[in-house]
């Protein structure tokens, strides 16, 4: 599985548009970039995937370079309620070693 | 349709008991995967069933089990609990058997304390 890096915690404020970077340079061609959002004591909740370029859904957009070594991904017009741990996960189908989850980021909204 | 659904909720033992606990996964979904979360180890895999067959596994004791019905309802059990044990324990459904390419759908979780 590829390793992935990201910022332990982001803060911003109610109606900006965030984006949270993950690192994954040792990205294998068949790899997925997956992205959860985890409130506290609740479980994980797939929020976006994607393969290369760009893909947006209701809530948010994933942007993947040319080189797929790092992702994006962007929320637009934050709130309170976008409080949460964001973590992205890189690899493929199979489910040798489940999803493994790293630190995530914190993502702290003020008002 | 209705999400994956975890019991009980919360869950306080003592050392040296046995817990069980339960994963009814979302309708037509065939894989259900365990995962227990601490604050120092984050999430981390335990085991994953699709079809009633265990297909892969974490590294966890023997102590950790499960099992998983032919309707895809899931239980996991521990046995001769440990104070380290305290824990939210989470189970995931998929349609497919997971990975990163395949949505997983998380119940809430059941947080068990073990004193």
């Amino acid at each position: 599985l590829a390793k992935t890096t990201q910022p332990i915690s982001m803060d911003s404020y109610e109606g900006q548009e965030v984006n949270i970077t993950c690192s994954h340079n040792n990205i294998a061609t068949n790899d997925y970039i997956t992205w959860y959002q985890q409130f506290p004591s609740q479980g994980p909740r797939f929020i976006i995937q994607g393969y290369k370029t760009k893909v947006t859904n209701e809530v948010a957009s994933l942007f993947i370079p040319a080189d797929r070594k790092s992702s994006t991904l962007s929320l637009p017009r934050v709130s309170l309620s976008d409080t949460a741990v964001y973590y992205c996960l890189v690899g493929s189908g199979g489910g040798a070693d489940g999803l493994t989850f790293g630190k995530g980021t914190h993502l702290i909204i003020q008002p | 349709k209705a999400g994956v659904t975890q019991t009980p909720r919360y869950l306080i033992k003592t050392r040296g008991q046995q817990v069980t606990l339960s994963c009814s996964p979302i309708s037509g979904h065939r894989s259900v995967s365990w995962y227990q979360q601490t604050p120092g180890q984050g999430l981390q895999f335990l085991f994953e069933y699709f079809s009633e067959t265990q297909r892969n596994k974490g590294n966890f004791p023997g102590r950790f089990s499960g099992r998983q019905f032919s309707n895809s309802r899931s239980e996991m059990n521990v046995s001769t609990l440990e104070l380290g044990d305290s824990a939210l324990y989470l189970c995931a459904s998929s349609l497919s058997q997971g990975g990163v390419n395949t949505e997983a759908f998380f119940g809430q979780g059941t947080r068990l304390t073990v004193v």
